[in-house]
């Protein structure tokens, strides 16, 4: 079956502008999160969606917002951009309803901000 | 979730098996333990979890000792694709909300 699919895969944006990001989760699949991975601060945690309800937030202000559709696919938003937003954006999916499930990442979209 | 210590980094040789260490001495009774990799600017990828069983799967074992304080990944027959960054996570849930990623080991496989 096809994999978790993130659009698109590099972005140039300018400091100031914004920006949206696309997941799409794998078949059957409701639980959706992100992620920004940067050589600093690694991986980390933005939200996770379910049934287009945000269930969980990290860290994170907030100019990154997100949202998850009937179909389950999700975008994340990224507003007034600052140089520090560059970064790999991780999509993960997963099934829901059991404490014994993997995750399933995407291959990542990468920000860059100039 | 239960915090993770592991190597920084590590390397093998090419067909011997790798080994990688875990320590999670904080672990609680309802926790798991999950492995991930991530190659070089690709997403992160599964490889296996477990309770407090010994798990085996196409790509790894996983050991975990009696106390369930720490466990061990091994790639029994480790090739150059392999080289990866290894996380090792400790969580009561699965899927993928707030998944805590550590620093990781880097696995360097030596031709």
């Amino acid at each position: 079956k096809a994999g978790v699919t993130q659009t698109p895969r590099y972005l140039i944006k300018t400091r100031g502008q914004q920006v949206t990001l696309s997941c799409s989760p794998i078949s059957g699949h409701r639980s959706v999160s992100w992620y920004q991975q940067t050589p600093g601060q690694g991986l980390q945690f933005l939200f996770e969606y379910f049934s287009e309800t945000q269930r969980n937030k990290g860290n994170f202000p907030g100019r990154f917002s997100g949202r998850q559709f009937s179909n389950s696919r999700s975008e994340m938003n990224v507003s007034t951009l600052e140089l520090g937003d560059s970064a790999l954006y991780l999509c993960a999916s997963s099934l829901v309803g059991s404490p014994n499930t993997e995750a399933f990442f995407g291959q990542g979209t990468r920000l860059t901000v100039v | 979730d239960a915090k993770t210590t592991q190597p920084t980094s590590m390397d093998c040789a090419e067909g011997r098996a790798a080994n990688l260490p875990c320590n999670h001495s904080t672990i609680s009774g309802n926790e798991y333990v999950y492995w991930y990799r991530q190659i070089h600017s690709q997403g992160p990828q599964y490889i296996i979890h477990g309770l407090k069983n010994n798990e085996t799967n196409e790509m790894a074992s996983l050991i975990i000792t009696e106390d369930r304080k720490s466990s061990t990944l091994i790639l029994p027959h480790a090739t150059l694709r392999d080289t990866a960054v290894y996380y090792c996570i400790v969580r009561a849930g699965g899927g993928a909300d707030g998944l805590t990623f550590g620093k990781g080991t880097h696995l360097i496989i030596q031709p």
